[in-house]
């Protein structure tokens, strides 16, 4: 069976200061890695994703994920954080061969940025 | 462009009432998943509905059930409540084909379920 660990509930850390929100999974077959953050009374969205290829991801806001395969590992990096980054990060995997059924989450990690 | 929607927001019930959340996905999808997510917890995969029919369900007792309308909008109902049903329902919308990994699932803000 497949299982994600995020191995730090919580982080607290000042503004522009850099951030990694570690993901370990497991899986004996190949899996699809998400990122999702939730804000405070919101659902979740989608921040970054890795499905193949280069094995560091990026998003729009500046957050980056390298997938590392022999570590089972998708942790998540920002150089810089904004007190707007303060949320819920929740790291997830797939079963690449039922791609579009469930999604398997972690426990999630609290991120605290303060000024 | 309507993103997901769910409804009600929030919900009050007693132990051993039933109760339905409804979903509406996002324009263009035609799959609906749901989830729970406990205080302090993950979400966790409930079932999932496509073609008006359940296409894979997590580990979740009978008490939980669903269904997806022609227009793909879904219901969750859950009979007999029990306090530990108290979480937010979360419902996400995706597209067949291809994968959630190449069209991934689009989550709505949820219905947070308070069992007293």
């Amino acid at each position: 069976a497949q299982s994600v660990t995020q191995l730090d509930s919580q982080v607290p850390v000042f503004e522009e200061a850099p951030v990694e929100l570690r993901c370990n999974y497991s899986s004996s077959v190949s899996v699809y890695l998400f990122w999702y953050v939730q804000y405070p009374n919101q659902g979740l969205q989608l921040l970054l994703k890795y499905l193949s290829g280069s094995t560091l991801v990026e998003s729009i806001n500046g957050f980056e994920a390298e997938f590392n395969k022999s570590q089972t590992s998708f942790h998540l990096r920002k150089p810089s954080v904004h007190i707007s980054d303060t949320a819920e990060y929740f790291c997830a995997v797939e079963l690449a061969k039922q791609a579009g059924t469930a999604l398997i989450f972690g426990k999630g990690t609290t991120l605290s940025v303060s000024s | 462009d309507a993103g997901v929607t769910q409804s009600p927001t929030h919900l009050i019930k007693t132990r051993g009432q039933q109760v339905t959340l409804r979903c509406s996905p996002k324009s263009g999808h035609d799959t609906v998943s749901w989830y729970q997510q406990a205080l302090g917890q993950g979400p966790q995969f409930i079932f999932q509905y496509y073609e008006e029919e359940e296409r894979q369900r997590g580990n979740f007792p009978d008490r939980f059930s669903g269904h997806q309308f022609p227009n793909y909008s879904s219901e969750l109902n859950v009979n007999a409540l029990l306090l530990g049903d108290s979480a937010l329902y979360l419902c996400a919308s995706s597209l067949a084909g291809g994968g959630a990994a190449n069209q991934p699932q689009h989550f709505g803000d949820g219905t947070r379920l308070s069992i007293l």
